[in-house]
């Protein structure tokens, strides 16, 4: 079955500087890359996402990056806050059906 | 738009007592809803695919009859947890599927804020 893996599992970062997680995947027919922010207590809350038909994805300062012959697709966060601190998970479905989620990377940012 | 809301957002119950979680898509209809389980520092397990009058698809490992899932309408899921006991006790958190399309977002999965249950 699908498999996604998640990395690093927990990212520290200084106020400003960038973070970046990476996934891969294992279906080759997945077309749905959602990437999604949990914090402490809360639902996940998606942030950005791509599809297959598109390399790359900006939203202010997010990005998500997406290489199919490899399988693998990267979130970047740009001058990153404290309030970007939580988990966030990457997630690949095929259809839109059947989400598969990474195990989650914990982001630190201090101020 | 595409909210979901869940209800309760904590309970605390005895062990041997069921408990039932509602999850409500409040701008869109999903004949889709699904359901997770979170345990502490970890994934979202997928633990069965609630499907608008029909009975639900639930995951290897998943035993249908402890929960109990209800997709009444299509806004409405519950979850019934049946004679809960302490190894119950996790985070629950439902989705639904905006199969709708609202402004282009054919789909995508909204997650629901997530139940605690603790069975004591």
């Amino acid at each position: 079955g699908e498999n996604v893996e998640q990395h690093p599992s927990t990212l520290s970062v200084q106020e400003g500087d960038s973070a970046v997680i990476k996934c891969t995947y294992s279906d080759s027919a997945s077309n749905y890359f959602p990437w999604y922010k949990q914090e402490l207590g809360k639902g996940p809350q998606l942030i950005i996402d791509i599809r297959s038909n598109v390399g790359e994805k900006k939203d202010q300062r997010i990005a998500v990056t997406l290489n199919k012959t490899a399988k693998h697709f990267s979130l970047h966060i740009t001058e990153t806050q404290p309030e970007d601190s939580a988990v966030y998970f990457c997630a690949a479905s095929t259809g839109g059906f059947k989400t598969i989620f990474g195990a989650g990377t914990r982001l630190f940012v201090k101020a | 738009g595409a909210v979901v809301s869940q209800h309760p957002s904590r309970v605390i119950c005895k062990s041997g007592t069921s408990v039932k979680i509602e999850c409500r898509s409040l701008d869109f209809q999903a004949t889709t809803m699904f359901w997770y389980r979170q345990f502490p520092k970890q994934s979202l397990m997928l633990m069965a695919t609630s499907n608008e009058g029909s009975k639900a698809t639930y995951e290897q490992g998943v035993e249908k009859d402890k929960f109990l899932i209800n997709h009444a309408s299509l806004t409405l899921s519950t979850l019934t947890v049946t004679s809960a006991h302490p190894e119950d006790s996790s985070f629950y958190i439902c989705s639904a599927r905006d199969e709708g399309g609202l402004a282009g977002r054919y789909n995508e999965q909204f997650f629901g804020p997530g139940t605690r249950l603790t069975v004591l």
